[in-house]
């Protein structure tokens, strides 16, 4: 089993302001690393794969970087509708494994 | 456009069964494997299962081996989750989503397990 770390686990922010996530691996997982948000009471949407693709339609303002064990999600200009939760997956290996979420907030 | 409905879902007791189903279109499903997600109450995300495209290859995630049963019929764009024995921590809003790295999800269905 690859184990996830994601920190922060809340993240106090405001609008405008740059903000990164971190996800850590047990073990080297290539690129094979998605990054999801969710908003309260709606399903997961797809945000980046591969480590740094941007999916169809995501705002430039959100990016990945990493490879191995070490990955980022960055947003680079919080904006009002970016307020939810972030997962991050990995899909190198089963089971797949999902870290413990990130909750950005209104600061 | 892809779209994703799961139903199937409700109110069980413990060791009762209930089958879920999901209904894809607006894409060619043989083409795609599946999985099953879960989210239980105020919790983070939950791998449950996979299956490949033309069903030869299965997972399933600990928790639920052995009474969780993934299927698929290509003919009627369908995906499936048959769940026996089932628990109170199985209690989730279950999601099925699309290929490897779940790039669309459907609304989810409740599953409640409780006496």
């Amino acid at each position: 089993v690859i184990w996830m770390t994601q920190s922060p686990s809340l993240l106090s922010a405001s609008t405008g302001d740059r903000v990164t996530i971190s996800c850590r691996m047990s073990q080297g997982i290539s690129s094979y690393l998605a990054w999801y948000q969710q908003k309260p009471g709606k399903a997961p949407e797809l945000l980046i794969y591969a480590a740094s693709t941007l999916q169809s339609g995501v705002p430039s303002r959100f990016s990945g970087s990493g490879s191995g064990t070490d990955f980022t999600l960055t947003i680079s200009c919080l904006q009002s509708e970016d307020f939810a939760t972030y997962y991050c997956q990995q899909y190198y290996s089963f089971p797949r494994t999902f870290g413990q979420g990130t909750k950005v907030e209104i600061k | 456009e892809v779209q994703l409905v799961e139903s199937g879902g409700g109110l069980v007791q413990p060791g009762g069964s209930l089958r879920l189903s999901c209904a894809a279109s607006g894409f060619t499903f043989s083409s795609y494997s599946m999985n099953w997600v879960r989210q239980a109450p105020g919790k983070g995300l939950e791998w449950v299962s996979y299956i490949s495209s033309s069903s030869s290859t299965i997972y399933y995630a600990d928790s639920v081996k052995g009474r969780f049963t993934i299927s698929r019929d290509n003919a009627k764009n369908s995906l499936y989750l048959q769940m026996n024995s089932l628990r109170a921590e199985d209690t989730a809003v279950y999601y099925c989503a699309r290929d490897d790295n779940l790039d669309y999800w459907g609304q989810g269905t409740l599953v409640t397990v409780s006496s």
